[in-house]
């Protein structure tokens, strides 16, 4: 497809389990980036990857949380033992370039409900 | 720190009136800045950006944002509201230094009433 894709855009799982959320961005863009956004706020920051590595981890906000990109391709984010926190609305973008130069084109996201 | 505040967590306005979302930002360098839009169940859209060109910038949909360093604002701007322009709206800069990082206001939630 021609935008960012993200799958399961929903899923429902139980305390202490394990979840993969997956990121197909645009062909071509170099840069992606993951955020959360909880119930009623705003996005917050969790890595940014530029091709396959990922200069900024900084907002990961535990070891539970990992990430990893194949090449200028696909991601994914995995979340460990997740816990009722954890619940959330994550969102992919990608983009040609370092954010300051150009549009973000995000994905439509991943709600995370952990019971 | 660079911080991008925006002061209303909620808006509502009658359609037709004009729509004013306010954005300061905070930042030791002359940034990037941009207004993002998401409507219900979607995924974020860029409405306009600002990047150092033009103080006044347009963008889609009628919105337009001006730039003002005096101020260190960057309000968003419609002349008209229209009901589908109800949605939350992320203002949004770039945070130079090192990695390409953007940071998010925490979002105004705009309601147009008929």
């Amino acid at each position: 497809g021609a935008g960012v894709s993200q799958s399961p855009s929903n899923k429902v799982t139980e305390k202490g389990k394990d979840v993969e959320l997956r990121c197909d961005p645009i062909s071509g863009h170099t840069a992606l980036y993951w955020y959360r956004q909880r119930l009623g706020q705003g996005l917050e920051f969790l890595i940014y990857f530029q091709g396959n590595s990922a200069p900024d981890k900084s907002g990961l906000p535990s070891d539970r949380f990992s990430a990893e990109r194949t090449g200028e391709s696909v991601s994914t984010l995995t979340i460990q033992r997740t816990q009722q926190e954890d619940s959330a609305v994550y969102l992919c973008a990608s983009s040609f370039a370092g954010g300051h130069t150009g549009e973000l084109f995000f994905g439509e996201g991943s709600r995370l409900t952990v019971l | 720190a660079q911080s991008v505040t925006q002061l209303d967590s909620h808006v509502s306005v009658s359609e037709g009136t004009p729509v004013l979302l306010r954005c300061n930002y905070s930042s030791s360098y002359s940034p990037s800045l941009f207004w993002y839009v998401q409507h219900p169940n979607k995924g974020l859209q860029l409405l306009l950006k600002y990047t150092s060109a033009a103080t006044l910038v347009k963008g889609i949909n009628g919105f337009e944002a001006e730039f003002k360093k005096s101020e260190t604002s960057f309000h968003l701007t419609k002349p008209s509201a229209h009901m589908s322009d109800a949605a939350e709206y992320f203002c949004v800069g770039y945070v130079s230094g090192g990695y390409n990082k953007l940071i998010f206001g925490a979002g105004t939630r705009l309601a147009v009433h008929p």
